[in-house]
């Protein structure tokens, strides 16, 4: 069975710090990961996929297959990045298994 | 990318009624999903609507109780049966991005409340 698990439900940091939201996962399979993220009052929307290889909103994930790990990573953190992120994986039938969930909080 | 609207975007309902939730997409798709976010939880699939074909329920989920239907490429429907207070929650629907394999997209949600 695949799972997700993001093991900080809440992160908090000061604006201009290094962001970490970390990511594990367990399939048999071949994944493919996403990071998901949902800002307040907001519907969610698909952050980033592991295959593009993205920086998106100067967020970058690398798929670390040895650790089973999807981190979400970005050097510094912004006001405007205070949101609810999900980390998600999929197989080859489309479905969707979300982690928990990591409220990141960004100070001022 | 697509565009999903959702109706109701809430409702507060008795103990014992149902709801039917629709979800609308700007295009044509041929896979939506329905999902459920119970209070402080994360997302979970409920089943995936296909047009022209049984809705696919995942574990923990019947037919009975979460009626799908699928009439047409646009649209779909959820039918929350028989609601206890267990089913408060909010439930979002998906669809797959035709041109980007695996990527979905969300309405915005219906957040449901059961007295």
């Amino acid at each position: 069975a695949q799972r997700v698990t993001q093991p900080e439900k809440l992160l908090s940091v000061f604006k201009g710090a290094p962001v970490e939201l970390k990511c594990n996962y367990s399939y048999s399979g071949s994944p493919e990961l996403f990071w998901y993220v949902q800002y307040s009052r907001q519907r969610l929307q698909l952050l980033l996929r592991h295959i593009s290889r993205e920086s998106i909103k100067g967020f970058t994930a690398d798929l670390n297959k040895g650790e089973t790990s999807f981190h979400l990573k970005k050097p510094f953190a912004q006001e405007e990045d205070s949101a609810m992120y999900y980390c998600a994986l999929t197989n080859a039938g489309n479905m969707l298994t979300f982690g928990g969930g990591t409220r990141l909080m960004v100070k001022p | 990318s697509a565009v999903i609207s959702q109706k109701p975007s809430r409702d507060i309902c008795q103990r014992g009624t149902s709801l039917t939730i629709q979800c609308q997409v700007d295009s044509q798709v041929t896979m939506m999903f329905w999902y459920r976010q119970q209070p402080g939880q994360s997302l979970t699939l409920i089943a995936t609507a296909n047009q022209g074909s049984e809705a696919t329920y995942e574990s923990g989920f019947v037919i009975d109780k979460f009626p799908i239907s699928r009439p047409n490429l646009t649209f779909s429907t959820l039918t929350v049966s028989n609601m206890s207070p267990e089913d408060s929650s909010i439930y979002l629907c998906s669809v797959e991005d035709p041109s980007r394999p695996y990527e979905q997209y969300f309405g915005p949600g219906t957040r449901l409340t059961v007295t």
